[in-house]
């Protein structure tokens, strides 16, 4: 699976929209980019994934780039309940069953 | 409410005790996994079960079993043999068998500590 880079840490301010970008140069055809997040002492939680058009949900938006090399998740209107670590993962559909959860993104949402 | 249930969220275990995590699912899921997480790490595969009555070794099963008697419920043994038991078990599950692009979702993790 490839590898995702990531910032460290990010800060916003409550209500604005948090964009958090994931490099993937080495993501190959059949491989899908998926995002989670985990809030401290709970379970990861699955926002949104996607291969190679851009996807919306209840959470989240997902803009992958036209080369697939990079993609940025949207939280349209941040609270502080997004305050948590993101992960953008990278995985293909057959092999591997396990996710590699990088460390991620702190993400601090600001009163 | 669907989702998955882990059970107890924190458990103590003294020296040479074999203990037992449980996680149950009602998503009607065919794969079930199970990972530990050290503090500051990411996730570390121990084992996982594409359907019931079969399971597989992950990157780090020595000193742990598991059983999937059923479909719902794919609960984890510690043993003794485990010697560095102390971490965060999370149990997830995904719809498809592990050949198609569906995510996997998780519990909300046990706590185990040693007395």
């Amino acid at each position: 699976d490839a590898k995702t880079t990531q910032p460290t840490s990010m800060d916003c301010a409550e209500g604005r929209a948090a964009n958090l970008p994931c490099n993937h140069s080495t993501i190959s055809g059949n491989e899908y980019v998926y995002w989670y997040r985990q809030i401290h002492s709970q379970g990861p939680q699955y926002i949104i994934h996607g291969l190679k058009n851009n996807e919306t949900n209840e959470m989240a938006s997902l803009i992958i780039t036209e080369d697939r090399k990079s993609s940025t998740l949207i939280l349209p209107h941040a609270t502080l309940r997004d305050t948590a670590v993101y992960y953008c993962i990278v995985r293909g559909i057959q092999g591997a069953q396990k996710l590699v959860f990088g460390q991620g993104t702190r993400l601090t949402i600001n009163p | 409410d669907g989702g998955i249930t882990q059970s107890p969220k924190y458990l103590f275990r003294k020296e040479g005790q074999n203990v037992t995590l449980s996680c149950e699912q009602n998503l009607n899921h065919d794969a079930m996994y199970w990972y530990r997480q050290d503090p500051g790490q990411g996730l570390r595969l121990i084992y996982y079960s594409q359907i019931v009555n079969d399971f597989q070794k992950g990157d780090i099963a020595e000193g742990y079993s598991v059983s999937r008697e059923k479909k719902e419920s794919f609960p984890l043994t510690v043993t003794s043999a485990q010697k560095n038991p102390t971490a965060f078990y999370l149990c997830a599950s995904r719809g498809d068998r592990g050949y198609g692009n569906q995510p996997q979702h998780f519990g909300d993790g046990t706590r185990l500590s040693i007395l």
